[in-house]
């Protein structure tokens, strides 16, 4: 079954600790993002790869770190220098060529205790 | 830089009314136009796209939207909403960036369906 996994579904936070959420996709894109939703605010891009080894800053980075080691994997790991992480963090995919759809996973809902 | 303004936060129809979700956007070239739905706590899932061609889109679960260049609009629109159509709708533009698209999206519009 094609398609894209987030994990966990849920993840908590303490004060000043890293956490590293996951993106797999097995649909043989080369283009992976990663998003960040609050409520009202609609979805803001955080980093994105268009090829292994390679990534951009999007509209927000600051606070947040990525690795694109393999086709198949884009971590996202929210730092302790993002103040305000609590929001519900999205990946997508696309093949990697313009005009092309991009594809979300369920999503991963960070928490801070 | 693009943006995307859906002046709409909530819109409630009844079953069985025709809908129709407003997107204005705007970007110096031709845009690349995408709608999305998402169920609470879900990701999103496409519902259309427009790229070029033909202004009037089709879509899955019944949705159309339109493309108006000289309005600088995409609405989205549905002739009868169905119960499971609730959820909250994105409007987002396209921009060429490297190997791909860069997303910008709309705040997004909730639809409540009253039975």
């Amino acid at each position: 079954d094609g398609g894209i996994t987030q994990s966990p579904k849920y993840l908590f936070r303490k004060e000043g600790q890293n956490v590293t959420l996951s993106c797999e996709q097995n649909l043989n894109h080369d283009a992976m993002y990663w998003y960040r939703q609050d409520p009202g605010q609609g979805l803001r891009l955080i980093y994105y790869s268009h090829i292994v080894n390679d990534f951009q800053k999007g509209d927000i980075a600051e606070g947040y770190s990525v690795s694109r080691e393999k086709k198949e994997s884009f971590p996202l790991t929210v730092t302790s220098a993002q103040k305000n992480p609590t929001a519900f963090y999205l990946c997508a995919s696309s093949p990697g060529r313009q005009q092309e759809t991009q594809y979300f996973g369920p999503g991963t809902r960070l928490l801070v205790l | 830089a693009q943006s995307v303004t859906q002046p709409d936060i909530h819109i409630t129809v009844s079953e069985g009314a025709s809908l129709e979700l407003r997107c204005n956007y705007s970007y110096g070239a031709t845009p690349y136009l995408f709608w999305y739905v998402q169920s609470p706590g879900q990701g999103l899932q496409l519902l259309l796209k427009y790229f070029s061609g033909d202004t009037l889109v089709q879509g899955i679960k019944g949705f159309e939207a339109e493309f108006k260049r000289s309005q600088s609009s995409f609405n989205l629109r549905k002739p009868s909403v169905h119960w499971s159509d609730a959820a909250e709708y994105f409007c987002a533009v396209g921009a060429a960036a490297g190997g791909g698209n860069k997303l910008t999206f709309g705040t997004g519009t909730q639809l409540k369906v009253e039975l």
